[in-house]
């Protein structure tokens, strides 16, 4: 079945620890994001892709970076987290032979405490 | 710069009533706008597009370029219309296309039976 998936759902860790996010997607979708979302605050788009081997930065500055190897994944990695990173972390996918502009398809959301 | 400003965190309508969701932009170019929507233990997911005119679940939503603003309505309000609903804007990206998007904070919309 065609879907996006996160992994982590849940994540705590400790400072100083190298953690990596996990996005899937088997839409048949080119572009990817990951946005940043805290409690009551808007979604920040902090990493987007065109397609393989295309990475950009998003509105936000983030110290977390993303890879595109494969069309289908877009992992996010922390390579030391920090208190501050303690967040909501949505990816997202679009495109595809069925594309609707500003049609962005979500996962659950990982959600990472850092203590 | 784009920005979003959705004005209500929280908004709070009886079944039956009339329900706005207001949503206010600041953008320099020619926008596009939308309403996404995420129900309780359900993903975000796009509701309604500016440039569709549709209604979907009864929600309209009219841009208004001279007020800057993209209110979603509907005349009356379901109990399975509660949810969190944000407002998005996309500015023209030539080498993109339309999905780099721009989110207000949202507003948590409670149906009261």
């Amino acid at each position: 079945e065609a879907d996006i998936y996160q992994t982590p759902r849940y994540l705590v860790i400790g400072t100083g620890k190298k953690i990596t996010l996990e996005c899937s997607q088997t839409m048949g979708h080119d572009k990817m994001y990951w946005y940043q979302q805290d409690p009551g605050m808007e979604l920040h788009l902090i990493h987007y892709s065109y397609g393989v081997n295309s990475t950009e930065k998003g509105d936000l500055s983030s110290e977390s970076t993303v890879s595109r190897i494969r069309t289908e994944h877009f992992p996010l990695t922390l390579e030391s987290a920090r208190p501050s990173h303690t967040s909501q972390y949505l990816c997202a996918s679009s495109g595809g032979l069925l594309y609707n502009a500003g049609e962005l398809f979500f996962g659950e959301g990982s959600r990472l405490t850092v203590l | 710069a784009q920005r979003v400003t959705q004005p209500e965190k929280l908004l709070s309508v009886f079944k039956g009533a009339p329900v706005e969701l207001k949503c206010n932009y600041s953008y320099s170019g020619s926008p596009e706008l939308f309403w996404y929507v995420q129900y309780s233990r359900q993903r975000l997911q796009l509701l309604l597009r500016h440039i569709s005119r549709e209604s979907i679940k009864g929600f309209t939503a009219d841009l208004n370029k001279g007020e800057t603003s993209f209110h979603l309505k509907k005349p009356f309000a379901q109990e399975e219309d509660s949810a969190m609903y944000y407002c998005a804007l996309s500015g023209r990206i030539s080498n993109f296309g339309n999905e780099k998007l721009t989110f207000g904070t949202g507003t948590r919309l409670t149906i009261i039976p």
